[in-house]
């Protein structure tokens, strides 16, 4: 593919469910993030991955956050037991490097939007 | 912890006019700055990334410069258009490799 993809693109959930988001990067693209954008805020880091080891998962709110990506390519973020706060648009990005990887540049899909009722 | 802080929140020019973006940041001690645009509905786009040891970086119609020492950069673009429409995202990268980012400027072009 072209770019980054992401899917649903939109997502209502009833507070209490769980949901998973899914994330294609670009082919070839070692590193992928996760971000959590809300309403009129710049993104805020989730997660980080390098092939299919999560090397960084400082940003993830709480242990109902889980992502995976287990043959380094697709991605998931799940959400046990939303709560109205996961609201939010969840990004994913990815870029071409592996160590360096963070400070290149990255390619974002157009995002999920969660709303939590 | 680093904070970073874009000035106006929204701006609104007429089409043709040149116009400045502003990103500050508290912590100097960063890897790269980049800008961002976003469209509704698009996701991120990357337009320029000015590595550390850089001044500025320019692309097209857009510059882009870094004043680290004042924790300080512009978004320059000349000659605005109404494709320009966007809000325009800054973010710096931290000694943990993280991006930090701004709130964004939305930026509204009148034909």
């Amino acid at each position: 593919g072209a770019g980054v993809s992401q899917s649903p693109r939109y997502k209502v959930a009833k507070r209490g469910q769980d949901v998973a988001l899914r994330c294609d990067p670009i082919s070839g693209h070692v590193s992928l993030f996760w971000y959590q954008q809300a309403l009129g805020q710049g993104p805020e880091f989730l997660t980080y991955f390098q092939n299919e080891a999560q090397l960084d998962k400082s940003g993830l709110p709480s242990d109902r956050f889980f992502a995976e990506r287990p043959e380094g390519s697709v991605s998931t973020l799940k959400i046990q037991r939303t709560q109205q706060e996961d609201s939010a648009v969840y990004l994913c990005a990815s870029s071409l490097g592996g160590t360096s990887g963070r400070r290149e540049t990255q390619y974002f899909g157009p995002g999920t939007r969660l709303l939590v009722l | 912890k680093q904070e970073v802080t874009q000035i106006p929140a929204a701006l609104s020019v007429p089409e043709g006019e040149n116009l400045v973006l502003n990103c500050s940041f508290t912590d100097s001690a960063i890897y790269n700055l980049q800008w961002f645009r976003q469209d509704p509905g698009k996701g991120l786009t990357s337009l320029l990334l000015i590595q550390s040891s850089q001044r500025e970086q320019t692309s097209g119609r857009l510059n882009a410069s870094l004043d680290k020492s004042s924790g300080r950069s512009t978004l320059y673009i000349a000659a605005s258009q109404p494709g320009d429409s966007a809000t325009y995202l800054c973010a710096v990268e931290d000694s943990n490799y993280q991006l930090i980012w701004g709130a964004g400027t939305k930026l509204i072009i009148k034909p």
